[in-house]
């Protein structure tokens, strides 16, 4: 069974407007990370923010913010204020457990930023 | 500066041939991580490795091969027995488990 699902189909936002993506995770784990990356053109993958499952607040970092909803086990990225370059892909990742980093990565969602 | 540095960035090799790809880094991390990328997915875990002298297989470890003999550096070989080679490969590291930092990739293309 897929432990992370990305559904959405590419995405064009307007530029300075906020966009969310979506995620959702399967696990049986009470303890687990979710993370964001994104990954430009370019390959590489960029950290984005990161929300552990105890933690009591939603993660925030600049213009990212993670919407968790523990319940539904769902793990949204907003971007506010889109820029140029947040053209990319994003993936949303779990790691189950406290014992290593190895994530598990959904397939990514396509924004596209227009002027 | 700190980083992960990966090399080569683009690869070609002929079929039948075992290629190795470098992965070096000067963060002091003590873990370090091998993802595949196939156009249009996520990444899949190759092999992983927590400390020097040990090294765990990940979901698709069959047709890769690993070593890590120094704590900066986990050298990933694919070898003739990997059946489908061509892809981006993703070497990562870490020593907190809130983040996990990659390389810039390398692209491997058989012939």
């Amino acid at each position: 069974a897929q432990k992370i699902t990305q559904t959405q189909p590419g995405m064009f936002v307007q530029e300075k407007e906020a966009v969310t993506l979506d995620c959702t995770y399967d696990t049986s784990d009470p303890s687990y990370g979710l993370f964001w990356y994104k990954q430009p053109s370019s390959g590489e993958m960029i950290f984005l923010i990161y929300q552990g499952s105890y933690d009591q607040q939603n993660a925030t970092e600049g213009r990212y913010s993670l919407n968790f909803q523990k319940a539904r086990k769902s793990a949204n990225l907003v971007i506010s204020a889109s820029q140029l370059g947040d053209s990319a892909m994003y993936f949303c990742a779990m790691r189950e457990g406290y014992g290593n980093n190895r994530l598990a990565f959904g397939k990514g969602n396509q924004v596209v930023v227009i002027p | 500066d700190g980083g992960i540095t990966q090399s080569p960035k683009y690869l070609f090799r002929k079929e039948g041939q075992n290629v190795t790809l470098s992965c070096e880094q000067n963060l002091n991390h003590d873990a370090m991580y091998w993802y595949r990328q196939d156009p249009g997915q996520g990444l899949r875990l190759i092999y992983y490795s927590q400390i020097v002298n040990d090294f765990q297989k990940g979901d698709i470890a069959e047709g890769y091969s690993v070593s890590r003999e120094k704590k900066e550096s986990f050298p990933l070989t694919v070898t003739s027995a990997q059946k489908n080679p061509t892809a981006f490969y993703l070497c990562a590291s870490s020593t907190d488990l809130r983040e996990l930092f990659f390389g810039e990739g390398s692209r491997l293309t058989v012939l």
